[in-house]
């Protein structure tokens, strides 16, 4: 079990450009999770995985954020057009199919200048 | 909705003293409950969970935390702080129906030596 992990840990980058984000889950988890973490403040979540489909997206995710799992496991988070305001820590989770604790990885924390 | 309230924004203990975090949730029913920590720009370990059964639940590295139904509460506790147990903790619960995580907003542990 190599747990979850993320890429890159770190991403600068310029008002109006776009970002992809990374997610490989613990590999027999079929459920992946988005969260975004602001300074101060408990992760919120975004969207939902259950192998390859979306099953919800949070009233958070905007329609510059969008996000997939083709296969069923990895995921992308891209944000088109980034913001200030979209500087962040976006963490991933993924989840087994039998329980209910969800595994995080060590996040990607965005800048936005 | 569910939501989860931390009262304790910081609190700051002696290394060897006992600590007790607060956590109150607002849900129907009984929830799934969860108690996280996060190192500086680190993701999230799971600490302990609750799901039914008994109310005193063991964790990880000493923690242990009590489910009282009557007060809404998840209090984390352990009996000996250690300098290594400074960070933010955080609480969280899951609709048994549901999926997502909600988050408090944290409590910030400081242990002064």
């Amino acid at each position: 079990d190599t747990g979850v992990s993320q890429n890159p840990r770190h991403k600068i980058t310029k008002r109006g450009q776009n970002v992809t984000f990374r997610c490989d889950p613990i590999s027999e988890h079929n459920r992946l999770y988005w969260y975004r973490q602001t300074l101060g403040q408990g992760p919120e979540f975004l969207t939902y995985f259950q192998n390859e489909a979306q099953l919800e997206k949070s009233r958070l995710l905007s329609d510059r954020f969008s996000a997939e799992r083709p296969k069923g496991s990895f995921s992308t988070l891209e944000i088109q057009r980034t913001e200030q305001g979209d500087s962040a820590m976006y963490l991933c989770a993924s989840r087994g199919r039998l329980a209910y604790e969800q595994y995080f990885g060590p996040g990607t924390r965005l800048t936005v200048t | 909705a569910q939501s989860v309230t931390q009262p304790d924004i910081h609190i700051t203990v002696s290394e060897g003293a006992s600590l007790e975090l607060r956590c109150n949730y607002s849900y129907g029913a009984t929830p799934y409950l969860f108690w996280y920590v996060q190192s500086p720009g680190q993701g999230l370990q799971l600490l302990l969970k609750y799901f039914s059964g008994d109310t005193l639940v063991q964790g990880i590295k000493g923690f242990e935390a009590e489910f009282k139904r009557s007060q809404s509460s998840f209090n984390l506790r352990k009996p000996s702080v250690h300098w290594s147990d400074a960070a933010e903790y955080f609480c969280a619960v899951v609709e048994t129906s549901g999926s997502r995580l909600t988050f408090g907003e944290g409590t910030q542990l400081t242990v002064n030596p």
